[in-house]
This record gives structure tokens, sequence and C-alpha cells, in this order.
């Protein structure tokens, strides 16, 4: 069974510019979160679809974050404009159906730095 | 007052110790609780979950919760240097619909 799929690995931008990184889920999986991970820190929830429903965007920074989840599939995470406290590490993470008692299952991450 | 709390360590142990970590949460109506372990420079892995009162062993990891008390905590038998990692306490919030990590406890195991 294939895993959580994510790129690109690694990205350096400089503050102000724009950046995308794209999440394939593990087949089947209804749910699709994004989580963002400052070193040091646990993952923060950032948004979590059902589907290509957005069940939580509530700690998402919407002036300058968005996300979309095309087909209930995939989906893209972008950042416009960047700002230096955005260098984290982005994780993508699936589950079956988001049920309570759900593991989920994490990607590779995208590591972003902001210069 | 956080959501998920832990100590952020380092906590050292000797090889084939027991290592206890601990974590106590916020949200009284949370059911659902995880342990994740994350080695550096890689992504969080579910090596528990627990959603009864009591304790659940599984090999040489064993959870233990105490709702009454708000506190998850995951003992380690034999510990391996293999098992130095941040241990990860995750709940799943009242409704079932937000995992909510702590910031992670750092774990060393010196051989």
């Amino acid at each position: 069974e294939a895993g959580v799929a994510q790129s690109p690995r690694y990205k350096i931008i400089e503050k102000r510019q724009s950046v995308a990184f794209w999440c394939n889920p593990i087949s089947g999986h209804a749910t699709l979160y994004w989580y963002q991970q400052i070193l040091g820190q646990g993952p923060k929830l950032l948004i979590q679809f059902q589907n290509n429903g957005v069940v939580d965007d509530s700690q998402l920074p919407k002036d300058r974050f968005s996300a979309e989840r095309l087909k209930g599939v995939d989906s893209t995470l972008k950042i416009q404009p960047a700002k230096l406290e955005d260098s984290a590490v982005y994780l993508c993470a699936s589950s079956l159906e988001g049920g309570f008692g759900e593991k989920l299952f994490f990607g590779s991450g995208t590591q972003l730095s902001v210069l | 007052q956080k959501e998920v709390e832990q100590n952020s360590g380092p906590l050292s142990v000797p090889e084939g110790a027991i290592a206890s970590l601990n974590c106590t949460y916020s949200d009284r109506g949370s059911q659902s609780f995880f342990w994740y372990r994350q080695y550096s420079g890689k992504s969080p892995e579910l090596i528990m979950s627990i959603y009864s009162n009591g304790d659940k062993e599984d090999g040489r990891f064993t959870a233990q919760l105490n709702k009454a008390s708000q506190y998850v905590s995951l003992l380690i038998r034999d510990s391996q240097p293999s098992d130095s990692a941040t241990y990860l306490c995750a709940v799943r919030n009242t409704g079932g619909f937000k995992t909510i990590f702590g910031a992670g406890t750092r774990l060393f195991v010196k051989a």
C-alpha cells in the first residue's frame, strides 16, 4: 500500500514570495490534514478536509494561507506572501474516515525555509 | 493552558531501563488518545492508541489512561538506543474531529 505522498521535500524562498505544497493521500482515505510543525514544537493543525469539504480551518492564517482538495483526493496548500515565521515543516496526513479512533498516516513533509 | 501538555525533556535513561513519558490534556470530553514517535527529521508514526481507562500493552510499550485526572502516560520497558526519538502525545477532541498534539518529549536511551 502506497503511503501519503508529498512534494517538494525541501523549499527555500525569500519573504513575501509565494509557495505551494502538494499532497496525495493514501488511496481511499476520505480525511486529509495539513499540519505545521515548527522546530521543537508539536504539529499544529492548519486545515482538515473530509472528502473535498473543510471540517476545520480555525488555525489557518487565511490572510496568507489557502488550501484546496480537488475531487476529494489531492490537496494543495499555498502561502502568499510568506513570512519568516512560516519557516517550518508542513506535514500532510490522511485517515480513512476521520473517526474518533482513527490513526493518522503522515507523509514525509515539506521543509520550508523563508529567508 | 495548553490543550495537550508534555514535559519537553530531554529524558535520558540507560539501555534496559524503563522510560516513563507523561501527558495531560484539558478537554475533559476527549475520548481518543495516541502516542506517536518521531525520529529526528522524520514524520510522526503511531505506536499506541488507548480509549478506555487503565493500561494497554503492546510488546515493550504500555499506555496508561486516567480520564478523571486527564492524564495519559507511555511506558517503554527494556529501552533500546533505537527508542531515542521525540514522543508526541495526541488527543482527539470532544466530537472527535480534531487531533491535537503536544509539543513532544525527547527521549535519549544511552547504550
